[in-house]
């Protein structure tokens, strides 16, 4: 098993670009979560998903979007990429929403 | 809304020495995790506790939930250098099919 697998690694975008994250689990959770990690500020939830087709705003959703269409993949997308959205992003995946998470390697974005 | 506040935020320390970490709220949680995340990858599980003053141990790593499940502390004894890392407690609200709260994490670091 692969477990949480995110693409790409490394990002560089100019502002106003767009692109998409995508995160793959192979472990059959309904859970599906996206973060973003500052220096500072700790994990912060931007969106997450309890099923497929399902999505929903976490504590910071402003600027992105998120997709479902299949169980195992969760798309975030940057429609119009700022500076302030400079981060490193992890997706992660569990069978229910508070028992373990399990964390992909994450997406190191810089927006110059 | 609930809040997890790990304490000290930065530690640094030589091989074989013990260290303590916090991790306080003024809310109860369901149960409380911690993860360890190193440079460049995403947190990895380490210990769910579930019950009011359970204790957990995991090699040189002791986990403990307070009795009224609002604080943890996780204890490291003879720091060696692969401990270091961020460490970060994640606590599971008891309202269901809500996120997990994450802590902003403290940096140990350990030298030889």
């Amino acid at each position: 098993n692969a477990g949480v697998t995110q693409t790409p690694k490394f990002r560089v975008l100019k502002t106003g670009q767009s692109m998409t994250l995508l995160c793959a689990q192979d472990m059959n959770h309904e859970y599906m979560y996206w973060y973003r990690q500052d220096p500072g500020m700790g994990l912060r939830l931007i969106h997450y998903s309890v099923g497929e087709g399902t999505t929903a705003k976490g504590e910071v959703p402003d600027g992105y979007n998120v997709s479902r269409l299949k169980k195992q993949n969760f798309l975030l997308g940057l429609e119009s990429a700022a500076p302030s959205q400079t981060s490193v992003y992890f997706c992660a995946s569990s069978y229910s929403p508070q028992p373990a998470q399990y964390f992909g390697p994450g997406t190191r974005l810089t927006v110059l | 809304t609930q809040l997890l506040e790990q304490s000290p935020q930065f530690l640094s320390i030589q091989e074989g020495e013990n260290l303590t970490v916090y991790c306080n709220s003024s809310s109860v949680f369901s149960s409380l995790q911690w993860y360890r995340q190193e440079p460049g990858e995403g947190p990895v599980l380490l210990v769910t506790v579930v019950t009011g003053g359970e204790v957990k141990k995991l090699k040189r790593l002791t986990f403990q939930f307070g009795d009224a499940r609002k604080d943890s502390s996780l204890h490291i004894t003879a720091a060696q250098p692969g401990d270091t890392g961020l460490y970060l407690c994640a606590g599971a609200s008891l309202r269901a099919g809500t996120a997990l709260i994450f802590g902003k994490g403290t940096t140990l670091s350990v030298s030889s």
